[in-house]
């Protein structure tokens, strides 16, 4: 069965301070890998899709990379405007649904000025 | 405003009511899906349109759940005889594309007492 699992659930950080968060994914042939960012009350935001293993992206703070079990979303010096909770979600390529994005649960990051 | 917009953004109703919920995607996008999210957990896939053929539904669409997108603009989703566990947000996405880069609304908060 396809499944995402993103861990920690919430991670708290101090402003500055750089940490990773994980998504660990099992999915019939990977089409696509992607994280979103969520604030509360609002819908998800696109940040970054990975297609292969080895592939990295940025934006600003942000790195996600991607191996053939696991993603990371590297945050570097967070401020407290990075606060929200992110999901990962993947796009399973044999037998899968090209609508059907699986989502993780999120990890709910908040960072203290 | 070119995003994605839904109406309304919060329903309250009681048990057994219908209710519908509107989504105007982004104007150039064939692509429009609708997820519901319940809180602590990640959007659940429900149902996708291409232009106006509504292409794959999850097995958690039950018989009481109908979605349209006449003419492949604005798409309802209709809930009938309503339960409590249909409180949820309901999230709307379009895309231009099959691939995962869904831009979502802001949602549709559902509160069924």
């Amino acid at each position: 069965e396809d499944q995402v699992t993103q861990s920690p659930e919430a991670l708290r950080l101090q402003e500055g301070e750089s940490s990773s968060l994980n998504c660990s994914y099992t999915v019939s042939g990977l089409r696509g890998l992607f994280w979103y960012r969520q604030d509360p009350g609002k819908g998800p935001e696109f940040l970054f899709t990975l297609y292969s293993a080895g592939e990295e992206k940025e934006k600003e703070r942000l790195k996600a990379t991607l191996t053939k079990k696991e993603s990371f979303l590297h945050i570097t010096a967070p401020k407290p405007e990075d606060s929200a909770t992110y999901l990962c979600a993947v796009q399973a390529g044999y037998g899968g649904s090209q609508g059907n994005l699986i989502f993780g649960k999120g990890t709910k990051l908040s960072v203290k000025p | 405003d070119t995003g994605v917009s839904q109406d309304p953004r919060h329903k309250i109703t009681k048990r057994g009511q219908n209710v519908t919920f509107r989504c105007d995607p982004i104007s150039e996008h064939n692509r429009l899906y609708w997820y519901r999210q319940t809180l602590g957990q990640g959007p659940e896939f429900l149902t996708y349109f291409q232009n106006e053929a509504q292409l794959e539904k999850s097995r958690l669409l039950s018989d009481r759940f109908s979605a349209e997108r006449p003419k492949g603009s604005f798409s309802t989703l209709e809930i009938q005889r309503t339960e409590q566990g249909d409180s949820a947000m309901y999230l709307c996405a379009s895309s231009q594309s099959s691939t995962g880069e869904l831009f979502f609304g802001e949602g549709s908060r559902l509160t069924v007492l």
